[in-house]
This record gives structure tokens, sequence and C-alpha cells, in this order.
């Protein structure tokens, strides 16, 4: 069993409409959080980072963490067809450095 | 503008063949990875190293090989000894070595086996 699942997608929302997108962990240890976005045939962009559970706004991103039940979201407001991309999350834990582990990715595809 | 140059963006390569990939920073980072990328997979970790001189085997180092002589450059070689090189890969900086800081990624390059 893989230590971060995420649904790959494809996600087909309509241009203003929420995009939901989570993932699951099963290591306790995860601390620090972070969800990046991918064009195609591009490296990763960091989105947001989050340490510990709670809430982040950036713009029209909302990070969500919930550790009593190792799962994490991000939701993007006002959708464009610019946010088609894929997303994906990576998490950290304090006892392992740089093993950051990554989920597979979300393709989100924002219809005109 | 500060970031990560990877080079080559394209590369093909026939069996058999060593290639090495580069990988330069300008953000003053310690800490620089490897990873791997594969369609419907997540990252995977080959190397990753914390300071110059130093680095260490990640998942799946086994065919690769790094080094890390200065503190922008940690170039990757792919060698004949890796089973299924085609891949996307990627390099990726991080300030501190203490693990919490965020990556920040270079463009990838596309390595291709004919």
């Amino acid at each position: 069993q893989k230590e971060v699942e995420q649904d790959p997608g494809p996600l087909s929302v309509p241009e203003g409409a929420i995009v939901s997108l989570n993932c699951t962990y099963s290591n306790s240890a995860f601390q620090y959080f972070m969800w990046y976005r991918q064009y195609s045939r591009k490296g990763p962009e960091l989105l947001m980072y989050t340490y510990s559970s709670g809430n982040k706004e950036d713009g029209r991103f909302t990070a969500q963490v919930d550790k009593s039940s190792k799962y994490i979201s991000l939701f993007i407001r006002d959708s464009q067809p610019s946010d088609s991309a894929t997303y994906l999350c990576a998490m950290i834990p304090t006892d392992s450095w740089g093993k950051f582990q990554f989920g597979a990715g979300t393709q989100v595809v924002v219809t005109p | 503008d500060g970031g990560i140059t990877q080079s080559p963006k394209y590369l093909f390569r026939k069996e058999g063949q060593n290639v090495t990939l580069s990988c330069e920073q300008n953000l003053n980072h310690d800490a620089m990875y490897w990873y791997r990328q594969d369609p419907g997979q997540g990252l995977r970790l080959i190397y990753y190293s914390q300071i110059v001189n130093d680095f260490q085997k990640g998942d799946i180092a086994e065919g690769y090989s790094v080094s890390r002589e200065k503190k922008e450059s940690f170039p990757l070689t792919v060698t004949s000894a890796q089973k299924n090189p085609t891949a996307f890969y990627l390099c990726a900086s991080s300030i501190s070595p203490g693990g919490t800081g965020e990556l920040f990624f270079g463009e990838g390059s596309r390595l291709t086996v004919l």
C-alpha cells in the first residue's frame, strides 16, 4: 500500500466551478504538507505549504489538513482554464529528513 | 532570476550508453534532489544531497549515480545498468537541510531510450 493515495482523475469541471482535490495518507508522522501544480512537460510548481492541521488560504486556493483523519484537501475557487494541470500532494515526516512522499497526482481539466 | 536549470530538456540514448543530466541552481540552497516521474506514479526519489561532497540513496538509486562537488550543481548519470531508464527526470532543491523546507523544481529532462 502506498503511503500517500491520490485519485488520478481526470477531474473535469466547468469554468467558474470549485475544484476539490484530496489526498489520504497512512503515516501519522507526516507534519508538513504541500500542494504542487504541474503543467504538461514542466516541473511542479509549489502552490501551498502548510504545517500540521488547519486551513490556509492564498487567493483562490485553500488548503486544509485534517491529521486526525489523515486527509488533506485543496480547493480552487472560481476555476479558470489556466488551472488545467496535474495537482500533486506531497508531505514529509519530522523523523525522516529529505523523504518527501508524493501522491500520483490528479489531472484537472477546466472547460470554458 | 533565481531558479533551477536542467539540461538537456530532451535526450535520446541508445541502449548500453551512459548519459548525464545536468542540474544547476542559483538559489543558494543547501539540499538538492533527483526524482523520477513515470505516468500514473508519484515522484520517486533517486538521490539526495544535504551538503557538498555528501549524498544519499533514495528509493530507486540502482542504475544511477550522482556527484556534489559544488553547492550549485548536482548532476545525475543514468548508467547502462538502469533497466528501464525512459522517464521524466526532475531536479529539486530546498533551502534547509532540516528537511522541512519546501521543494523547488527545475523544468525537467525527458530521457528516451531507443
